[in-house]
């Protein structure tokens, strides 16, 4: 059972443009949305994560709307580089005492010049 | 600062043999997980351990798979008579504690012959 559903699968995006990847979840129960970005060859590094007692979230260039309601929740990249080329995982987390991560299955973004 | 640290890096072995995989969190972190990269299952989660205790061993997935803490610090995760879906890259990741960011180390990658 695939309890957060990521899309799209790939992207390419110009450089300068904006980039957009998408979630949803299925468990209410879900409380701390966080956003992993991964090189080839190494482990997903943090970027940016949100509870769901706020709609936005921006630090830098990387943005996370999210919709309680309609339980969904994206990642926004302004300006996007070449440097930004990378996988993109969303993930999701039960309440305190509950650590288990639930990630999408990745976005595979591409900044092209 | 030094983060999580995983050895070896790379493991090859024949179908069968016994693998034993370390975790160095990061120094003070209480909080250790493991979880499973692959490219049909995507990111999955194992185990966790807060402390030395394991509150959540959900995500192993058959008794061929153990995994230890001890000392607070490094762990071990085990897989016995390895197969050849056991291929994967393991990753280790930590955190300051229940409901903290949860930061990875750069895996091992296992093969099974």
């Amino acid at each position: 059972q695939q309890q957060v559903k990521q899309s799209p699968q790939s992207l390419i995006v110009q450089k300068g443009g904006i980039s957009i990847i998408n979630c949803a979840y299925e468990n209410t129960a879900f409380d701390y949305f966080p956003w992993y970005q991964q090189f080839p060859g190494k482990g997903p590094a943090l970027l940016i994560a949100i509870r769901p007692d706020v709609s936005e979230k921006k630090e830098g260039r990387f943005t996370i709307s999210f919709n309680k309601s309609a339980k969904q929740f994206s990642l926004h990249i302004m300006d996007s580089q070449p440097g930004d080329s990378a996988t993109y995982f969303c993930a999701a987390k039960g309440l305190d005492g509950n650590e288990k991560l639930t990630f999408g299955t990745g976005t595979r973004l591409t900044i092209i010049p | 600062g030094a983060g999580v640290s995983q050895s070896p890096s790379n493991k090859v072995t024949e179908k069968g043999k016994d693998v034993e995989l370390r975790c160095d969190p990061i120094s003070g972190h209480t909080a250790l997980y493991w979880y499973r990269q692959s490219l049909g299952q995507g990111l999955e989660f194992l185990i966790y351990f807060q402390g030395n205790s394991a509150p959540d061993k959900s995500g192993l997935p058959s008794d061929r798979f153990s995994a230890e803490r001890t000392g607070g610090s490094v762990s071990t995760l085990t897989i016995q008579r390895t197969q050849q879906e056991d291929s994967a890259v393991y990753l280790c990741a930590s955190s300051q504690g229940v409901g903290q960011p949860q930061h990875f180390g750069d895996g091992t990658r296992l093969s099974i012959l």
